[in-house]
């Protein structure tokens, strides 16, 4: 069974640029969410899907969104970007969280704002 | 509001000892689930055991045991004679029953076992 599949696995972009990341999760799994990892801050949410639809949303600014297709895969789009959005982003998918399954993580987009 | 605290931030001990890593949590939900993940330098999450509120059972898998008190609210994870590949960062995590999708993180302890 293949795991859950993030892409790219790096991005170098500058300031201002905007991106898109993709995540395909676990064969079965709807539910896919979004964490963003940096040394200072560790692993934050973003945001959380279910079915195609945003069921949960972490404390981050308009410019991050996301959304999922109806085959579960998911894509997050960062505008206008930062330096400090320079981070991994995390991709994790599970049955349902619904019922506080265990995630099944990627291993991730390294992202760097220059 | 959820929050997990995990104080040790780096640990480093030599191959065979036996280390605990600390994990301290706060939830007001009464149903509740602790996990504990592993991220070694490839960057991908494992996960490693998950505990309900209601079960305050230690859990031994192999080398690894959990214990979870929730008199202190805390489950802690020891790793018994260490090995080289236990090196990696350790999250403790925490989902509510009210925010279920909406796993909340400790910040992690770096573990490195030395030869």
């Amino acid at each position: 069974k293949a795991g859950v599949t993030q892409t790219p696995r790096y991005l170098i972009k500058t300031r201002g640029q905007q991106v898109t990341l993709s995540c395909s999760p676990i064969s079965g799994h709807r539910s896919v969410s979004w964490y963003q990892q940096t040394p200072g801050q560790g692993l934050q949410f973003l945001f959380e899907y279910f079915s195609e639809t945003q069921r949960n949303k972490g404390n981050f600014p308009g410019r991050f969104s996301g959304r999922q297709f109806s085959n579960s895969r998911s894509e997050m789009n960062v505008s206008t970007l930062e330096l400090g959005d320079s981070a991994l982003y995390l991709c994790a998918s599970s049955l349902d969280l619904a019922t506080n399954e265990k995630l099944f993580f990627g291993s991730g987009t390294q992202l760097s704002v220059l | 509001a959820q929050k997990v605290t995990q104080a040790q931030t780096e640990i480093s001990v030599v191959e065979k000892e036996d280390v605990t890593l600390d994990c301290v949590y706060e939830t007001r939900d009464t149903t509740y689930y602790l996990f504990w993940y592993k991220q070694p330098p490839s960057g991908e999450l494992v996960f490693l055991i998950r505990r309900n509120s209601f079960d305050e059972q230690n859990e031994i898998s192999g080398r690894y045991s959990w214990n979870f008190q929730k008199s202190t609210s805390s489950f802690n994870f020891t790793i018994t004679a260490s090995q080289v590949v236990d090196s990696a960062v350790y999250f403790c995590a925490l989902s509510g029953r009210t925010n279920a999708g909406k796993s909340t993180f400790g910040d992690g302890t770096t573990l490195t076992v030395k030869p």
